[in-house]
């Protein structure tokens, strides 16, 4: 079935570093992909997202590829800061029925001053 | 903006307390979830419905139901709660929006079953 496969956190970077966090899909078919953050205390809302192949999606800095060759969507910042501290889903529609994802574990992203 | 409300943000119930979780969105969307949410497993789905009186089960439906009287309004119940039940519970609708689904999410329910 459909899964969603994301780096173990927690990632602990230095403000102003880069940023990758690795997520990678088994889906049949071509379903949208979606990273979504938590910030402490608070639901999920969605950050990126990108519906086919080759699209890139991005928001307050953040980037993210479909890849389909690599069946990725890795999610990048080229230089974090403190408030980026936060957990990050990656997430995939659900082919047969498009209102449901399919979410990764979620990588907690802890950034130091 | 699209608000997704819970009715609480932490709740306390004593095993075999009978619990409802309250969800409401005001955005006139179809499509409502029920999750939960436990360190390292990520999102979980219990339910969804796709539309009034309609409901799904998810992944983990056992020892849940759900109620779906009004567009707005979806309910998550606990029948006799325990202590396994003790999590974040995350409600959510969605809509279609730029060529897929989009998912809203509440601020979630903190449930300690004591």
């Amino acid at each position: 079935g459909d899964s969603v496969t994301q780096m173990e956190g927690p990632v602990t970077l230095s403000e102003e570093a880069f940023l990758t966090i690795n997520c990678t899909y088994t889906a049949t078919g071509y379903p949208s992909l979606f990273w979504y953050v938590q910030y402490p205390g608070e639901g999920l809302q969605l950050l990126l997202k990108a519906t086919k192949a080759d699209d890139k999606g991005s928001n307050k800095g953040f980037e993210a590829t479909y890849r389909k060759e690599t069946t990725s969507f890795h999610l990048e910042k080229g230089s974090v800061q403190v408030s980026d501290s936060a957990v990050y889903f990656c997430a995939l529609s659900v082919m047969d029925s498009n209102y449901q994802l399919i979410w990764g574990a979620g990588t907690k992203l802890i950034i130091k001053p | 903006d699209v608000k997704v409300t819970q009715s609480s943000r932490y709740l306390v119930k004593r095993t075999g307390e009978k619990v409802f979780l309250e969800c409401v969105q005001d955005m006139d969307h179809e499509n409502m979830f029920w999750y939960r949410q436990d360190p390292g497993l990520g999102l979980r789905l219990i339910y969804f419905s796709y539309d009034v009186k309609m409901k799904e089960k998810g992944d983990i439906p056992e020892g849940y139901s759900v109620s779906r009287e009004k567009k707005e309004r979806f309910s998550l119940i606990l029948e006799s709660a325990s202590t396994n039940q003790t999590s974040m519970y995350l409600c959510a609708s969605s809509q279609y929006k730029q060529g897929t689904y989009e998912q809203y999410f509440g601020p979630g329910t903190r449930l300690t079953v004591t």
